[in-house]
């Protein structure tokens, strides 16, 4: 029983533009959604993050959204850059979880020039 | 800093071998996983810590096993490897709760054939 899904195994924009990557979840218990980046070879790094008391976060070029009742959340990316290019995985965690996380399966992201 | 260090970065294993994937992190975290990554699949949880001592099975412990005896280790054992046990392991830490900087920090990984 996959609880966060993403949907798009892949996503291709161009340099410049805004990247948006989608993330369901399925388990209302979870409270707290994060994004982390993926190059090859290398581990996870963690991106951006938010809890459910909050519908919108913003780091820099990324900014994450929630809508509870649609239990979905988006990552943007604006404006695109190259070394944007990676594999983006959403996670969510229950608090009280010792922090576990729930992975999506992951986007891979190609910014072109 | 180190942050994560996993070792070693590959290995190929015979059915029925045993070995052990080492973890250590610098950062004094309470928390400790292992996640082990399909191809095409996400992250899954194979055990977590909480601390020293203290040891819980995630969403996919069977044929592992795991002790946490310090803060900064957390090794994963394998007992009779198998060719499902082909995949590249994660270790990764964290403090706890869920302010800014409490995200969990990942090893490089531990890519690993079983044949």
């Amino acid at each position: 029983d996959q609880q966060v899904k993403q949907n798009s195994p892949s996503l291709s924009v161009q340099e410049g533009r805004i990247s948006i990557l989608n993330c369901d979840y399925t388990n209302s218990m979870f409270d707290y959604f994060l994004w982390y980046k993926k190059y090859p070879a290398e581990g996870p790094t963690f991106l951006i993050s938010i809890s459910s008391i909050k519908d919108k976060n913003e780091d820099g070029r990324f900014t994450v959204f929630l809508n509870k009742s649609a239990k979905h959340l988006s990552l943007h990316i604006v404006p695109s850059q190259p070394g944007d290019s990676a594999v983006y995985f959403c996670a969510a965690s229950l608090t009280g979880g010792g922090n576990k996380l729930t992975f999506g399966t992951g986007t891979q992201l190609k910014v072109e020039l | 800093n180190a942050g994560v260090t996993q070792t070693p970065k590959f290995r190929i294993l015979k059915i029925g071998q045993s070995m052990t994937l080492q973890c250590a992190q610098d950062m004094n975290h309470n928390y400790m996983y292992w996640y082990r990554q399909d191809p095409g699949m996400g992250l899954k949880l194979i055990y977590y810590s909480v601390g020293a001592g203290i040891t819980d099975k995630g969403e996919v412990p069977n044929g592992y096993n795991v002790s946490r005896s310090t803060t900064e280790d957390f090794p994963l054992r394998l007992e009779l490897a198998a060719p499902s046990q082909t995949s590249v392991y994660f270790c990764a830490s964290s403090r706890p709760g869920y302010t800014q900087g409490a995200e969990a920090f990942f090893g490089q990984g531990t890519r690993l054939t079983v044949v």
